[in-house]
């Protein structure tokens, strides 16, 4: 079992580029979670998927996020345009819940790291 | 609204002796809380949960709700152990979330 992954590892890009990162979650989780992690800061929701729907999107900025689970399998977060703020890692995380995902193992990826310059 | 507080960014023990990792929360529902750890060039995986009220790799963590705290002990701390750890909660009710502390990196000397 290769776990959640996560494409690219790590990107550097200049402020105001575009950039998508994808995330294959575990085989057969409905629920998806894309997390920011700041430098010296725990792990913030962004947006939390069961199947194709976006359940909790209330953190995501959406001037300048978006994303997408078409199929409700893999997923894309996409910023454009990028800022220097931007720069953080960011984490996908999968659990098999669907809509009971309190009792639930949340699985994480090796994040992408990102640096806006 | 939900916070969690690790006050302790850095801790540092000698092998064989005793660790606890704090942690605070504010939840005005029922809680639960989790630990995860992220050993060097790891990503985050799950280490414990209360409801579970078990001991894994030698760590236990037990919630006290009268002083919302859900501190993170093992009694002989091992070089292993040296990683971050972050305490999370889980919100419910609609809108079920986990909310992460900063972390406490965690070294374990010889």
């Amino acid at each position: 079992e290769a776990g959640v992954v996560q494409s690219p590892r790590y990107k550097i890009i200049e402020k105001k580029q575009p950039v998508a990162f994808w995330c294959n979650p575990i085989s057969g989780h409905n629920t998806l979670y894309w997390y920011l992690q700041n430098l010296g800061q725990g792990p913030e929701l962004l947006i939390r998927y069961e199947n194709e729907e976006a359940v909790d999107d209330s953190q995501l900025p959406k001037d300048r996020f978006s994303a997408e689970r078409l199929k409700g399998v893999d997923s894309t977060l996409k910023i454009q345009p990028a800022e220097l703020g931007d720069s953080a890692v960011y984490l996908c995380a999968s659990s098999l819940a669907l809509g009971t995902s309190g009792t639930d193992t949340q699985y994480f990826g090796p994040g992408t790291r990102l640096t806006v310059l | 609204a939900q916070r969690v507080t690790q006050p302790e960014k850095l801790l540092s023990v000698f092998k064989g002796a005793p660790v606890e990792l704090k942690c605070n929360y504010s939840y005005s529902g029922s809680p639960e809380l989790f630990w995860y750890v992220q050993y060097s060039r790891q990503r985050l995986q799950l280490l414990l949960r209360h409801i579970s009220r078990e001991s894994i790799k030698g760590f236990t963590a037990d919630l006290n709700k009268g002083e919302t705290s859900f501190h993170l002990k093992k009694p002989f701390a091992q070089e292993e152990d040296s990683a971050m750890y972050y305490c999370a909660l889980l919100t419910q009710g609609g809108s079920e979330k986990l909310v992460f502390g900063k972390g406490t990196k965690l070294t374990v000397n010889p």
